[in-house]
């Protein structure tokens, strides 16, 4: 276990709908990442935030936005889904801004889109 | 250019073999660190590994070792009398000083440990 929650587990919805998927990282944990991977996909990289802040950004659509609360947990939103959005969505934290600093992942969301 | 490149998309071991599994890195930066990770058939992501770049000795973790050739900019894992349970894809990254917010997956290497 990392420390790391993700809720829900999996989820299951229709086109056109949005979703919020949630992230609490471990205890001091102050960035937050989140990740996409599609079926047999690697990691892609979305959106990071540190201690409330958006700090990074990669291949995130602009239907999908995230936020990260003042105690720490954060939560993406994912609008106007498609069904190619469907994937593992993985949340992981990390406890400073450092090279040497790994990244803890959460369980993940499931989510698929029909 | 790709951060990082695995170039072994599967790998068939015998248990109790031991495996290597290639990564090569991309980076101007003097300081950065370099990971594996494990995702099972379940889905979670299992920090294994970590290799620093200033750090002279090479990483190891039980089973786990990491070949870190700088000049080569290569960071193999090594996985040592592999088990049925190594079966997994296996993810090396890296995360850079100068853009520390990022880290950069490889595209991963799925072992089979075959009994």
């Amino acid at each position: 276990d990392s420390g790391v929650t993700q809720t829900p587990k999996h989820l299951i919805t229709a086109t056109g709908q949005r979703v919020t998927l949630r992230c609490s990282p471990r205890s001091g944990d102050l960035s937050v990442y989140w990740y996409q991977q599609s079926l047999d996909q690697g990691l892609q990289f979305l959106i990071q935030y540190y201690n409330g802040e958006e700090r990074a950004k990669g291949n995130i659509l602009e239907r999908f936005s995230a936020q990260q609360f003042p105690d720490l947990h954060s939560e993406l939103n994912l609008s106007s889904l498609e069904l190619g959005d469907s994937a593992l969505y993985f949340c992981a934290s990390s406890p400073r801004q450092s090279s040497y600093n790994e990244q803890f992942f959460g369980p993940g969301t499931r989510l698929t889109v029909l | 250019a790709q951060k990082i490149t695995q170039t072994q998309p599967g790998m068939f071991v015998q248990e109790k073999e031991a495996v290597t599994l290639d990564c090569t890195y991309d980076t101007s930066d003097q300081s950065y660190g370099l990971f594996w990770y494990k995702q099972p058939s379940s889905g979670e992501m299992i920090f294994l590994i970590y290799q620093g770049s200033y750090d002279e000795q090479n990483a190891t973790e039980g089973r786990y070792s990491l070949n870190f050739q700088k000049a080569r900019k290569s960071a193999n894992l090594v996985i040592s009398a592999s088990q049925l349970g190594d079966s997994a894809m296996y993810f090396c990254a890296m995360r850079e000083r100068e853009n520390f917010n990022k880290f950069y997956f490889g595209s991963g290497t799925k072992l089979n440990v075959k009994p």
